[in-house]
């Protein structure tokens, strides 16, 4: 089982919708991600938040707005999603956000919301 | 010239065989590398991490990093088709990944 907690697993939404990825974890890591994953591509970086605060933000959409309410609770709320917006997103954590800026320790993902935009 | 590469194959090794997968990238700075498999339909899981030059090996998976050719490498001894999935190189420095090695290990 992961320790890296996703929901919903699946989710299909309108274009008019609004809605919220929810992710958990309870490793104590420090470091909290979103990935975006389209069908045989690698995961893309989102978002990523240390110690509560969003220190990356990859040129996303603001259609697209992450929220860390605390260390161990990571959301993505959805809005006005576009149909290529469809993918599965993933969260992961990793302990900490590494040295200088450089990223050291490996990440722990959790299984993913697969989003459907119609 | 992307971040980290990686040739996407598929690469078909019978089963038994070494399985080789290789990955390049292009910042010198890195500094911590990891290997991540992941089934079809499924989220990455950490298969190893590598933080120095040399091989490491875990069980039948050995990672070989060589920082001055930046390359680094997954070896998977005695392959069983279990071992078919997309192996993914990642890199830190934002954990760019490549874009995935799909292997297929052939009963």
């Amino acid at each position: 089982d992961t320790e890296v907690t996703q929901t919903p697993k699946h989710l299909v939404m309108g274009m008019t919708n609004k809605k919220s990825l929810k992710c958990e974890q309870h490793m104590g890591h420090r470091a909290m991600y979103w990935y975006k994953q389209k069908a045989k591509k690698p995961p893309e970086l989102m978002f990523v938040y240390s110690y509560e605060k969003l220190s990356i933000n990859e040129s996303v959409p603001s259609r697209f707005s992450p929220e860390c309410p605390n260390s161990s609770l990571l959301n993505l709320h959805l809005h006005a999603l576009q149909p290529e917006d469809s993918a599965l997103y993933l969260c992961a954590s990793s302990q900490d956000q590494g040295v200088g800026g450089s990223y050291n320790s490996p990440l722990h993902f959790g299984n993913g919301t697969r989003l459907t935009v119609t | 010239q992307k971040e980290v590469e990686q040739n996407s194959g598929p690469l078909s090794v019978p089963e038994g065989a070494i399985a080789s997968l290789n990955c390049t990238y292009s910042d010198r700075g890195s500094q911590s590398f990891f290997w991540y498999r992941q089934y079809s339909g499924k989220s990455p899981e950490l298969i190893m991490s590598i933080y120095s030059n040399g091989d490491k090996e875990d069980g039948r998976f050995t990672a070989q990093l060589n920082k001055a050719s930046q390359y680094v490498s997954l070896l998977i001894r005695d392959s069983q088709p279990s071992d078919s999935a997309t192996y993914l190189c990642a890199v830190n420095m934002r954990t760019i990944f490549g874009a995935g090695t799909r292997l297929f290990v052939k009963a």
